[in-house]
């Protein structure tokens, strides 16, 4: 029943790696998100897309590479992961035009990379 | 100059008291308001959001906007413990384009 869901929960890896994280939503929106949150706490949006297409993309290195093989499904795949990479990331969905004024989020993926 | 700030905090009230959260945003033409509450470990959720000039009231919670001043507050009356966590200030701005705040921690103490 959960609404937006993520897996993994936890993502431990090491420097040079390349990982991904899967987001799924159930509630029929056609738009969705990926986040970073820093350690203080400061949520970024990375990524929007609205049915597949890609809308937002914010000033993100280009190892970050999200895909969106249908409108309920929203992958982060990372490259050559960094230290600095070390962060939660939200994945979250809104029906179009909503933004964030019905936006739902996912559990966070927290992922460490040592 | 980030695009909105808030005071970090902790922001400690004891219960019952009345917490005031603030926020300040630069993009002039912002146009829709938002807060949210993230407890420690969990994903954020939207507890209030504000198009207009003045107060909405919603329970506990009131947002007020001020767009000249650009400045968006958030009161929590009746402070409850459970109202403890991190609240975050959202702002859309033109077109698909919106930011967050920091983020101000807030205790309420029994």
């Amino acid at each position: 029943d959960t609404a937006v869901s993520q897996t993994p929960k936890y993502l431990v890896t090491q420097m040079g790696n390349d990982k991904s994280i899967k987001c799924e939503q159930n509630l029929g929106h056609d738009t969705m998100y990926w986040y970073k949150q820093d350690s203080k706490k400061f949520l970024k949006i990375m990524f929007s897309y609205n049915n597949k297409e890609l809308i937002i993309n914010e000033t993100v290195p280009n190892r970050f590479s999200p895909k969106s093989p249908d409108k309920a499904h929203l992958n982060l795949h990372i490259n050559s992961l960094e230290l600095g990479d070390s962060a939660v990331y939200f994945c979250a969905s809104s029906q179009r035009g909503q933004g964030l004024a019905g936006q739902y989020f996912g559990p966070g993926t927290r992922l460490t990379v040592t | 100059q980030k695009e909105v700030e808030q005071n970090s905090g902790p922001l400690s009230v004891p219960e019952g008291a009345i917490a005031s959260l603030n926020c300040t945003y630069s993009d002039r033409v912002s146009q829709s308001f938002f807060w949210y509450r993230q407890y420690s470990g969990k994903s954020p959720e939207l507890i209030m959001s504000i198009y207009s000039n003045g107060d909405k009231e919603d329970g506990r919670f009131t947002a007020q906007l001020n767009k000249a001043s650009q400045y968006v507050s958030l009161l929590i009356r009746d402070s409850q413990p459970s109202d403890s966590a991190t609240y975050l200030c959202a702002v859309k701005v033109a077109g698909n384009q919106f930011y967050f705040g920091t983020g101000t921690s807030l205790t309420v103490i029994p």
